[in-house]
């Protein structure tokens, strides 16, 4: 059974930083292309980023230069270091696999909530 | 990128049909998605590729897309349909992933 578990969620100040983990059980996430999406208070869902499974990433025009996206094959985990963090950030992040055909998201975490704020 | 248009809210009454569109420019060309999510719960896909449905999703779910929108479709709709649903696409140009802005059906 494909289970995402994201970590690492928190209240940050404007500015900082933090790093968000997803474990992932039931697949190898080096073998998949894996993304963040987030969803701030009361809105709707944003794309963030991807890692492909050659290793390839790109990024939401708003947090690229902040955020850095990454994966651990020993440990089979997904991260997302955020940087300068600003106010507008603050949301739910989830972790999500893309499917095999690299289209849409197939399997999502329950999400970490990330509230940046003085 | 792409900019998906979904109507904010669809209310519908139980055993009828729920149509949500998503507009884009020239969206038919290209291949949409659907997720529900519930209040609490993270999304998950209920049409894949225009019209595919996912095991486990109820065949009352449907999905089209042509021209300048994408339709999904939840015919004899049920309390627990209640939900926001999301259109969302990869757009080859950018390499990137555009979700709909989501619509919220109510079941009166």
């Amino acid at each position: 059974e494909v289970q995402l578990v994201e970590s690492g969620g928190g209240l940050i100040q404007p500015g900082g930083s933090l790093r968000l983990s997803c474990a992932a059980s039931g697949f190898i996430v080096s073998t998949n292309y894996m993304s963040w999406v987030r969803q701030a208070p009361g809105q709707g869902l944003e794309w963030v980023s991807v890692i492909k499974s050659g290793g390839g990433t790109n990024y939401a025009d708003s947090v690229r230069g902040r955020f850095t996206i990454s994966r651990d094959t020993f440990k089979n985990t997904l991260s997302l270091q955020m940087d300068s963090l600003r106010a507008e950030d603050t949301a739910v992040y989830y972790c999500a696999r893309v499917d095999y055909s690299n289209s849409f998201f197939d399997s999502w975490g329950q999400g970490t909530l990330v509230t940046v704020s003085s | 990128s792409s900019v998906l248009t979904q109507p904010p809210s669809v209310s519908v009454a139980p055993g009828k049909t729920a149509t949500i569109t998503c507009g884009g420019n020239n969206i038919g060309a290209k291949s949409v998605h659907w997720y529900q999510q519930k209040p609490g719960q993270a999304p998950v896909v209920v049409i894949y590729y225009d019209k595919d449905r996912p095991s486990g999703i109820p065949e009352r779910f449907s999905g089209s897309n042509s021209g300048n929108t994408a339709t999904l479709t939840i015919n004899r709709v049920e309390a627990g349909d209640e939900a926001d649903y999301y259109c969302q696409v990869w757009e080859s140009s950018s390499d990137q992933y555009v979700f709909g802005s989501g619509t919220k059906v109510t079941v009166l």
